[in-house]
């Protein structure tokens, strides 16, 4: 069974950081991309970063780029996201994906994690 | 606002069936045939219904189907179902490497 759990959300001030990880298991993780949806309160589905199987190749949404980095760790089946410059509307429900295929970013997440939150206020 | 444009809502009766639409432009949905469909429930993580417009993943039950005709795809729910309420999005590839969501669709069975 296919398991991604998030952590690493919390309370964060506006311009401060915050690193979120996603431990997978149940696949071979290296063979797939990971990516990570965010999900503002009471809001829709927004897109935020993907990683290739090898991390080779990363891609993020207009609204992250420059203050988000997405990375992976292979050997522990550990993919990551670290966000910079945090704003208030950053704050959302972060959800850990896993791509159908290696290295398509739009091939369909057929895994979610339940998400952690990661909020930004003074 | 949304990249993609969905109706903020739909209905139907138990055993009706409803369609939903999503709308890009020709360079996302027009030019690619890489749209996906996911259920969401309250409070819950959304579920992969369709990806690449018409597939179905395994164990996703074949009243659901997908299709597109030029700048618009379509979700559409057979012999509706109690459980089927809920929201659903759809995501399409855009150019240069992002993808798109559509603002989501409430669906109410009524």
């Amino acid at each position: 069974e296919v398991q991604l759990l998030e952590s690493g959300g919390g309370l964060v001030q506006p311009g401060g950081s915050l690193r979120l990880s996603c431990a997978a298991s149940g696949f071979a993780f290296s063979n797939y991309a990971m990516s990570w949806v965010r999900q503002a309160p009471g809001k829709g589905l927004e897109w935020v970063a993907t990683i290739t199987f090898n991390g080779g190749s990363t891609h993020y949404a207009d609204s992250v780029q420059g203050r988000f980095s997405i990375s992976r760790d292979n050997s522990k089946s550990t993919v990551y996201v670290q966000m910079d410059s945090l704003r208030a509307e950053d704050t959302a429900l972060y959800h850990c994906v896993k791509g159908r295929d290696g290295s398509r970013i739009s091939s369909g997440w057929d895994s979610w994690g339940q998400g952690t939150l990661v909020t930004v206020s003074s | 606002q949304s990249a993609l444009t969905q109706p903020a809502s739909a209905s139907g009766s138990p055993g009706q069936s409803i369609t939903i639409s999503c709308t890009g432009t020709s360079s996302d949905i027009g030019e690619h045939g890489y749209v996906s469909w996911y259920q969401q429930h309250p409070g819950k993580a959304p579920k992969l219904m369709i990806y690449d417009v018409t597939n179905r993943p395994s164990g996703v039950s074949n009243r659901f189907s997908g299709s597109k005709s030029g700048n618009t795809a379509s979700l559409t729910i057979s012999g509706l179902q109690a459980e089927d309420e809920a929201d659903y999005y759809c995501t399409s590839y855009k150019p240069i490497n992002t993808v798109v969501f559509g603002g989501g669709t409430k669906v109410t069975v009524l």
